[in-house]
């Protein structure tokens, strides 16, 4: 267990819905970073948080957006859902986000299916 | 932009055996690279780790190898076993903009009994 939480496991939605998705670092870790994982792909960088500001974006689509809340924890919000959207969602956290040595630690994921 | 290759996309072994997985970086100011390990349907684990003042560094069954002027890093897993098998992925942190990971695009790896 890394520490870092995300909710929910799983969800099941239909094209052109809204989702959000809820992500908790591990204790005492300011940045959280957004990973989309498509099947059998590897890992896209969508957006890096530290200590509620943006600090990185990725190739993060204009239907995404994310935040990052006073109590650390952070949100994905995917809207106009495509079937293409269907994927792996990890979070990860880091302590700072600022050293060049920072190790992340991801959370298990959520998975969408978009039908 | 940056990005970091990685080969062989699959690769199977008997048990026992060695497996080596190549990466290469292209952002010459990255310092710090990953390797995670990820089995189906799970998150991606941190294995090991090099920083770039160090040339190897090994953790029992797993060695990681670093060679800077050339770009490159290799994971060598040695006496394979059978919970191995998983997809493995290489990083390495980039300072263009900001710091993150750039993340290869992964070897999935069998281990035949």
């Amino acid at each position: 267990d890394s520490g870092v939480t995300q909710t929910p496991k799983h969800l099941i939605t239909a094209t052109g819905q809204r989702v959000t998705l809820r992500c908790s670092p591990r204790s005492g870790d300011l940045s959280v970073y957004w990973y989309q994982q498509s099947l059998d792909q590897g890992l896209q960088f969508l957006i890096q948080y530290y200590n509620g500001e943006e600090r990185a974006k990725g190739n993060i689509l204009e239907r995404f957006s994310a935040q990052q809340f006073p109590d650390l924890h952070s949100e994905l919000n995917l809207s106009s859902l495509e079937l293409g959207d269907s994927a792996l969602y990890f979070c990860a956290s880091s302590k700072s986000g600022q050293g060049y040595q920072e190790t992340q630690y991801f959370g298990p994921g959520t998975r969408l299916l978009v039908l | 932009g940056e990005n970091v290759e990685q080969h062989p996309s699959t690769l199977s072994v008997q048990e026992g055996d060695s497996a080596v997985i190549k990466c290469t970086y292209s952002d010459s100011a990255s310092n710090y690279f990953p390797w995670y390990k990820q089995e189906l349907g799970k998150r991606p684990q941190l294995i090991i780790d090099i920083r770039s003042n160090v040339g190897e560094k090994k953790d029992q069954r797993i060695a990681v190898t670093l060679n800077k002027t050339a770009k490159h890093f290799s994971l060598h897993i040695t006496e394979t076993q059978p919970e191995d098998s998983a997809v493995y992925f290489c990083a390495a942190s980039t300072t263009s903009g900001t710091y993150k990971y750039i993340f290869g695009t992964g070897t999935r790896l069998k281990v035949l009994a």
